[in-house]
């Protein structure tokens, strides 16, 4: 079974300028996971989707970032503009439709650094 | 109310030791509680995960250990190698792992010879 797949893998911008990030999750997963996970700490949520709708995206900073999941499938994420205070890995996790214990699957991530 | 506390920060066991990692949460409604093992430049991978209605879980050098009366659980490994330095987490979930993780600090471990 194929990975969960990100890209870029890395990724370096200037502060005020915008970026994007894409993630592929598992074949027939239907939760889709962003987590931002900054240096030395564990990761965090930021948004997680059930199919294409949002299940809970209150830890977001919607000023800045975004994320869509069209068609149920690929997600992308944007920061909008980008602070220093957003350089960090983000992580896409997914996992299958709710029956029992759910693992969460993680790709590799990409690692942004804000100059 | 939510956090996952973990200890320690990193730890340093020599080859064919016990490793212990411990984690403590607040939050009695979490029902998930699983181990995530990362690599550098990888994404956190699961190793294992308990649900609170067992004491211990146990596959191959791994092990955790619940407590649900101190809200605390460990993880264990067994005949530690080298292969295993890695950052450990725990985490905690609701509604069985269908919501987020939320996550513990990290453990790094290095096993040496």
């Amino acid at each position: 079974e194929a990975g969960v797949a990100q890209s870029p893998r890395y990724k370096i911008i200037e502060k005020r300028q915008s970026v994007a990030f894409w993630c592929n999750p598992i074949s027939g997963h239907a939760t889709l996971y962003w987590y931002q996970q900054i240096l030395g700490q564990g990761p965090k949520l930021l948004i997680q989707f059930q199919n294409n709708g949002v299940v809970d995206d209150s830890q977001l900073p919607k000023d800045r970032f975004s994320a869509e999941r069209l068609k149920g499938v690929d997600s992308t994420l944007k920061i909008q503009p980008a602070k220093l205070e957003d350089s960090a890995v983000y992580l896409c996790a997914s996992s299958p439709p709710r029956t029992g214990n759910q693992p969460q699957h993680f790709g590799d991530g990409t690692r942004l650094s804000i100059l | 109310q939510q956090q996952v506390k973990q200890s320690p920060q990193s730890l340093i066991v020599q080859k064919g030791g016990i490793s212990i990692i411990n984690c403590a949460y607040e939050n009695t409604a979490f029902d998930y509680f699983p181990w995530y093992q990362q690599f550098p430049g990888k994404g956190p991978a699961l190793l294992i995960a308990i649900r609170p209605d067992v004491s211990e879980k146990k596959e191959g050098r791994f092990t955790i250990s619940f407590n649900k009366s101190a809200k605390q659980f460990s993880l264990h490994i067994m005949d530690s190698q080298p292969g295993d330095s890695a950052t450990y987490f725990c985490a905690a979930s609701f509604n069985f792992g269908n919501e987020k993780l939320t996550f513990g600090t990290g453990t790094r471990l290095t096993i040496i010879p």
